[in-house]
């Protein structure tokens, strides 16, 4: 039973464009969201988090975006660019704890 | 080190067979954890070591599956009879603390790709 889902295991876009990556969580009692990126061959990088006090946190090119009511998570890239071609996952918990749960990922190809 | 290491890369062995996984973590990193990700899956939980409390083994899918940790050191990931469904990734993080390893996450090694056949 999968408690973090990632429904889109890939998406392409074009360079320059916007990247949406979503991810969807059951479980109301996570308070702490993540992202993670990944490319082939290495351990997963940090990307980007986000509290549930907050519903925005930008980084650069990347944001995050939190609808606790919705219970949904997504990560847009703009503008994309070549290098963001990755696997990216989403990961949750609840503050105070240590495991993150992690989604399946999804795989974006950003075409030049 | 400036990184977590993992060893062996890539790793394949006859079904029935012991394999010990390797890690090191980031120097001062008090928290170190074991996942794997099987094909077409997300990460999942192996288990935590914090400090020298008892560790969280709760991940761990069967009695085959052990893990060490030597002080806020090196880590081994050991799995008796290996079958095929342990064909996985095995990615090894660390981080100061436990908890959310403050606002960077953890920080991963690249992976143990082990191959049971």
């Amino acid at each position: 039973d999968q408690q973090v889902k990632q429904n889109s295991p890939s998406l392409s876009v074009q360079e320059g464009r916007i990247s949406i990556l979503n991810c969807d969580y059951t479980n109301s009692m996570f308070d702490y969201f993540l992202w993670y990126k990944k490319y082939p061959a290495e351990g997963p990088t940090f990307l980007i988090s986000i509290s549930s006090i907050k519903d925005k946190n930008e980084d650069g090119r990347f944001t995050v975006f939190l609808n606790k009511s919705a219970k949904h998570l997504s990560l847009h890239i703009v503008p994309s660019q070549p290098g963001d071609s990755a696997v990216y996952f989403c990961a949750t918990t609840t503050s105070g704890t240590y495991k993150y749960i992690f989604g399946t990922g999804t795989r974006l190809k950003v075409l030049a | 080190g400036a990184g977590v290491s993992q060893s062996p890369s890539n790793k394949v062995t006859e079904k029935g067979k012991d394999v010990e996984l390797r890690c090191d973590p980031i120097s001062g990193h008090t928290a170190l954890y074991w996942y794997r990700q099987r094909l077409g899956q997300g990460l999942e939980f192996l288990i935590y070591f914090q400090g020298n409390s008892a560790p969280d083994k709760s991940g761990l899918p069967s009695d085959r599956f052990s893990a060490e940790r030597t002080g806020e050191s090196v880590s081994t990931l050991t799995i008796q009879r290996t079958q095929q469904e342990d064909s996985a990734v095995y990615l090894c993080a660390s981080s100061f603390g436990g908890g959310l390893g403050g606002d960077y996450g953890y920080t991963f090694g690249s992976g143990t790709r082990l191959t049971v056949v």
